[in-house]
């Protein structure tokens, strides 16, 4: 099986309000992930957890918080975005995270900004 | 040079075509290729890892030339369902790092 899930779906949110994107895989991956996508674009890589530690953050805002509480969860928390986070966030998991690794996608969060 | 480098189409193929894909990468260090697809509104969906030797899946083929840093998607027998998007993606320079393509978009017609 290899399922990740992602909650919620979709998400609209004012400029001013806080929530959370969470994903979750029960794969014994250790590795995972979080991109952004916008329309017509490849995703772009946000942050990297490996063993539950952060690895990798590709200068993201700090509007843009992760979290991993453990192995199989990973959360972002949203804070005073703008219209321009407005996009499909997918998480991703991998099994160790090394070069050869396949990473496999959630369905991803549609997120709205208004 | 862009790290990975496809034509984005649009692929416009009726049903029963073999179409054909091609990929550039700059980054000679790069260990692993992989072909995903994407429907529209959806993730990216593993289609098959590629390997020196070339692999191929049902009506799928894919081959990777590391001299040429060349990769190829070889689709035969086209069906409606193939439409989609096909992202070229290589493993960059850190281990965790995969470099996507922009996609090429393929539609099949009936």
């Amino acid at each position: 099986d290899t399922e990740v899930t992602q909650t919620p779906k979709h998400l609209v949110m004012g400029m001013t309000n806080k929530k959370s994107l969470k994903c979750e895989q029960h794969m014994g991956h250790r590795a995972m992930y979080w991109y952004k996508q916008k329309a017509k674009k490849p995703p772009e890589l946000m942050f990297v957890y490996s063993y539950e530690k952060l690895s990798i953050n590709e200068s993201v805002p700090s509007r843009f918080s992760p979290e991993c509480p453990n192995s199989s969860l990973l959360n972002l928390h949203l804070h005073a975005l703008q219209p321009e986070d407005s996009a499909l966030y997918l998480c991703a998991s991998s099994q160790a995270g090394g070069g050869t690794d396949t990473q496999y996608f959630g369905p991803g969060t549609r997120l709205t900004v208004l | 040079r862009k790290e990975v480098e496809q034509d984005p189409g649009p692929f416009n193929v009726p049903e029963g075509a073999t179409v054909a894909f091609n990929c550039t990468y700059s980054n000679s260090a790069s260990q692993s290729f992989f072909w995903y697809r994407q429907d529209c509104r959806k993730e990216p969906k593993l289609l098959m890892s590629v390997y020196s030797s070339g692999n191929e899946d049902g009506r799928f083929t894919a081959q990777l030339n590391r001299a040429s840093q060349y990769i190829s998607l070889l689709i035969r027998d086209s069906k409606l369902s193939d439409s989609a998007t096909y992202l070229c993606v290589v493993n960059g320079a850190g281990s965790y790092q995969l470099t996507f393509g922009k996609g090429t978009k393929l539609s099949v017609i009936p």
